[in-house]
């Protein structure tokens, strides 16, 4: 069972420019989770996502931040106009669930990509 | 809220030394507490995870945890250190509070030196 994929693992822009990051949950995984890992800072929490759905976005940026799980194909981060400031390294996770339709949270773990080391010039 | 406190951002140790990692969290619901490992250039490992059942967890690598509700905390150890253990290391908290989401809120981090 294959584990997250991400790619590219290593992305560099030019300020201005667009950036788009994949990641591929496990097989059978709906749940995807986005974080991100500042230069000498912890993982903080971005955006949780369902098929089709947003259900958590509290920790992404308000402007020039998105994302999407389409119903088929991988989960996208994008990073519309980037800054220097956005040089980071962006993990996502998959779980097989999350928070359940109940509201009942799964305790289920979340594993974790190799990252997308993002930097720019 | 939820939140991770991590004492300690280097930790050093001899190889076959005892290895112990702190962790604090603070949470207004029973809390779920994971330990994750990151070697460098790499992505989380999960090592364990409390969720209510057993206080004292083993997790892979001979690592293990004990969770203390009196004291907050939810220190990793290792009884004898390895040069492979070389890493960093988070101790997380599920948020399933409020907004029950299960997102993950980490600690800063706590860089394992394993000393020959």
């Amino acid at each position: 069972n294959a584990g997250v994929m991400q790619n590219p693992r290593h992305l560099v822009r030019r300020r201005g420019q667009e950036a788009r990051l994949r990641c591929s949950p496990m097989k059978g995984h709906s749940h995807v989770y986005w974080y991100r890992q500042l230069p000498e800072e912890g993982l903080k929490f971005m955006v949780y996502l369902q098929k089709e759905n947003i259900i958590d976005e509290s920790g992404m940026p308000k402007e020039r931040f998105s994302a999407e799980f389409p119903k088929e194909g991988p989960s996208i981060l994008r990073i519309q106009q980037v800054v220097r400031g956005d040089s980071a390294a962006y993990f996502c996770a998959s779980s097989p669930a999350g928070t359940q339709t109940s509201g009942i949270t799964s305790t289920d773990t979340q594993y974790f990509g190799p990252g997308t080391r993002l930097t720019v010039l | 809220a939820q939140s991770v406190t991590q004492l300690g951002s280097h930790v050093s140790v001899s190889e076959g030394a005892l290895v112990l990692l702190r962790c604090n969290y603070s949470s207004s619901v029973p809390p779920y507490l994971f330990w994750y490992v990151q070697y460098p250039n790499q992505g989380l490992q999960l090592l364990l995870k409390y969720t209510s059942a057993a206080t004292l967890v083993k997790g892979i690598n001979g690592f293990e945890a004990e969770f203390k509700k009196s004291e907050t905390s939810f220190h990793l150890t290792k009884p004898s250190a390895h040069m492979s253990d070389a890493a960093e290391y988070f101790c997380a908290v599920s948020d399933h509070g409020s907004s029950n989401t299960g997102k993950l809120i980490f600690g800063q981090g706590t860089t394992l030196q394993v000393k020959p």
